[in-house]
């Protein structure tokens, strides 16, 4: 079975700096998704990036970048000049390809300080 | 466009009583799914249905049932609630199953 691992529970950076989230996966497929979600307060679960496991340029979504390294199994999220509206849940997600169920980490809260 | 949309936002029941949590999505998907969230758990999937008439049981689905009503609508029913299905319910939405749309959320509370 397919496991995602956010090693780091909650962190926390002061307003404009780089701060970066870890996630690990585990899996024996070579066609897969990787997704970065962001829940803020409102619970709403939103789409902050997603990489297609074909591709090898990281994906990048303004501030918003990861690093995804295949052979590590590693799909780790860089938000550059955080914002304070940057403070939420963020949850790693994964896929593979052709099946149905999307697998989350354990998410990691992430709070920006003025 | 309303995308995903939940009913109800907020419920507490005692321990035994039933309810039924609604779920309908505007976006022709033919992918709809319940997840549960609790802390430091992430989202667990409940039960899914890949298409209309069909369901099938995800990680945690004991305890739950669903209906795919339609191609717009997934309920999940508590027969008998429990207080260790206290949690944040969400409805999601999929197709190609490269982009997900997710409800809003139903905070469920069971004394």
């Amino acid at each position: 079975a397919q496991t995602v691992t956010q090693s780091q529970p909650e962190m926390s950076v002061q307003e404009a700096e780089t701060v970066t989230l870890s996630c690990t996966y585990d899996t024996s497929e070579s066609n897969y998704y990787l997704f970065w979600y962001k829940q803020p307060p409102s619970r709403q679960m939103i789409l902050v990036i997603r990489q297609e496991a074909y591709k090898q340029q990281n994906a990048t979504e303004n501030r918003f970048s990861v690093n995804f390294q295949k052979a590590a199994k590693s799909f780790s999220l860089k938000i550059s000049d955080s914002q304070l509206g940057d403070t939420a849940m963020y949850f790693c997600a994964f896929i593979k390809g052709g099946a149905q169920k999307l697998v989350f980490g354990q998410g990691t809260r992430l709070t920006i300080n003025p | 466009n309303a995308g995903v949309t939940q009913t109800p936002k907020f419920q507490v029941l005692k321990t035994g009583q039933s309810m039924t949590l609604q779920c309908a999505q505007d976006m022709n998907h033919n992918s709809m799914y319940w997840y549960r969230q609790d802390p430091g758990m992430g989202l667990r999937l409940i039960y899914y249905s890949a298409s209309e008439g069909t369901t099938d049981k995800g990680e945690v689905p004991n305890g739950y049932n669903v209906s795919r009503l339609n191609k717009r609508e997934f309920s999940l029913r508590l027969e008998s609630a429990a207080p260790s299905q206290t949690s944040v319910y969400f409805c999601a939405s999929s197709e190609a199953l490269r982009s997900w749309f997710f409800g809003p959320g139903t905070r469920l509370t069971v004394l």
